[in-house]
């Protein structure tokens, strides 16, 4: 079985932090995402890779950064943490490219920023 | 822009009811329909749907696509408080190359009441 462990499950940060969240797999797989999950907004894509040292840029990338040195690890990257960014952030994963494979996702990290 | 719209929103339903969650979308180059349930925490997979007119089962839960009028819906049958949670809808279509965009609805959130 797939496994996606984040490595917080809750997080308190201040205003003005750096904040690191850390995702890791362990099936080998080439693909990785952040997403956040707000409310009424559902689940909007951050950042992905699709390899190792590679990142694109998802529908809502500003006030992040990503970082993937090694396949099995994704890191997701507040450069100066603020109040909007409070929310529920997923990572996931998948093997290869298409339709023939959905994401695996990690149990989440709930940030809040004060 | 690509779009994914769940309804309803938000359903309650006493146990041992069926229910019928809907899914409709506007991508351009779709390749894939996913459904995931989300209860406290990761969503996990329920179906991927490609082809038009077959159902996909499992258990209480069933799942067809309709490729022409572009939705699918997702059964549930005999619910069971254990089938609470948000159902979340995302499409999967082509995005230049050989990647590819998942856009996900906003989710319906099912709760079965004993």
């Amino acid at each position: 079985d797939v496994k996606v462990t984040q490595s917080s499950r809750y997080l308190v940060k201040r205003t003005g932090e750096k904040v690191f969240l850390e995702c890791v797999q362990d099936m080998d797989h080439e693909n990785m995402f952040w997403y956040r999950q707000d409310p009424g907004l559902g689940l909007r894509l951050i950042y992905f890779s699709y390899d190792v040292k590679m990142k694109e840029k998802g529908d809502i990338p500003e006030g992040y950064s990503v970082s993937r040195e090694k396949k099995e690890r994704f890191s997701l990257i507040l450069e100066s943490a603020s109040t909007n960014q409070t929310s529920m952030y997923l990572c996931a994963s998948s093997l290869g490219q298409g339709y023939r494979s959905p994401l695996h996702f990690g149990n989440g990290t709930r940030l809040t920023v004060t | 822009e690509d779009k994914v719209v769940q309804s309803p929103l938000s359903l309650v339903v006493h146990e041992g009811d069926t229910v019928t969650l809907n899914c409709s979308y506007e991508v351009t180059n779709f390749r894939s329909l996913l459904w995931y349930k989300q209860e406290k925490k990761a969503p996990t997979f329920l179906f991927m749907l490609t082809s038009s007119g077959i159902e996909k089962k499992s258990g209480r839960l069933s799942s067809i696509l309709d490729k022409k009028e572009l939705f699918s819906i997702l059964n549930i049958t005999a619910t069971q408080t254990g089938d609470s949670a948000v159902y979340l809808c995302a499409v999967e279509a082509e995005s230049g190359g050989s990647n590819y965009k998942l856009t996900f609805g906003k989710g319906t959130l099912l709760t079965v009441n004993p």
